[in-house]
């Protein structure tokens, strides 16, 4: 069975850094790109960009693009979405998501999703 | 603003058929790339529903159905249910951007 395990919610304050995480199983984690997706509260989906676990290659959207950063542990089969300094505005429930490949870009099994709060 | 336009809400009677569209541009629909449909129960990850336009996941009952035409595709869903109350999404690629696009979601009521 596919599944994709995402890290529990997060309360953090504007400045820090934080870095949450993916893990498939039940498949070849190589094998599919993995996808991010950011929902603001009360809000829709947003594409952040995507990540090729079997060489880290990444595509950001360019609303994203220096914003995040995305990347992989192989050996654990996760990958992480990362921000160096988190701003209120960061606020949203975090989506991860695989590509299928039966037809371009669309998002076949998705993790149950992260919670990241930035509050003073 | 959305790349790709929803309507923001539908409502329809229980075993009623609905339709919600998605308009997009020469970018992305129009320029031939795949439209996907997802359904987000509120509070949980959204969820396929339809793939490469009009191909149904195993498991997403057939009474959910998709299509695709110039810049535009729909989602239908006929003999509705309680349990279709949901959220839904389109979703394409954009050359424009390299990178996949959402519509703005439409909130589904079954009345």
């Amino acid at each position: 069975e596919v599944q994709l395990v995402q890290s529990g919610a997060e309360v953090k304050k504007p400045g820090e850094s934080l870095r949450i995480s993916c893990q498939g199983s039940g498949y070849s984690f190589t094998g599919y790109w993995i996808g991010w997706v950011r929902q603001m509260p009360g809000k829709g989906l947003e594409w952040m960009g995507i990540i090729d676990p079997s060489d880290s290659e990444t595509r950001y959207s360019p609303s994203f693009q220096g914003q995040v950063t995305m990347s992989i542990d192989q050996s654990i089969s996760t990958a992480y979405l990362q921000w160096d300094s988190l701003k209120a505005s960061d606020t949203a429930m975090y989506h991860c998501a695989r590509l299928g490949t039966a037809s371009r870009h669309h998002l076949d099994f998705w993790g149950q999703g992260t919670l990241v709060t930035v509050s003073s | 603003q959305s790349v790709l336009t929803q309507p923001p809400s539908v409502s329809g009677a229980a075993g009623q058929r609905v339709t919600i569209s998605c308009t997009g541009s020469r970018s992305n629909i129009g320029a031939g790339y795949d439209v996907h449909w997802y359904q987000q129960v509120p509070g949980t990850a959204p969820k396929l529903l339809i793939y490469g336009n009009s191909a149904r996941p195993s498991g997403v009952p057939d009474r959910f159905s998709g299509s695709k035409s110039g810049t535009s595709a729909s989602l239908a869903i006929t003999g509705l249910q309680a349990e279709d109350e949901a959220d839904y999404y389109c979703q394409s690629y954009d050359s424009n951007l390299s990178g996949g696009v959402f519509g703005g979601g439409t909130k589904l009521t079954v009345l």
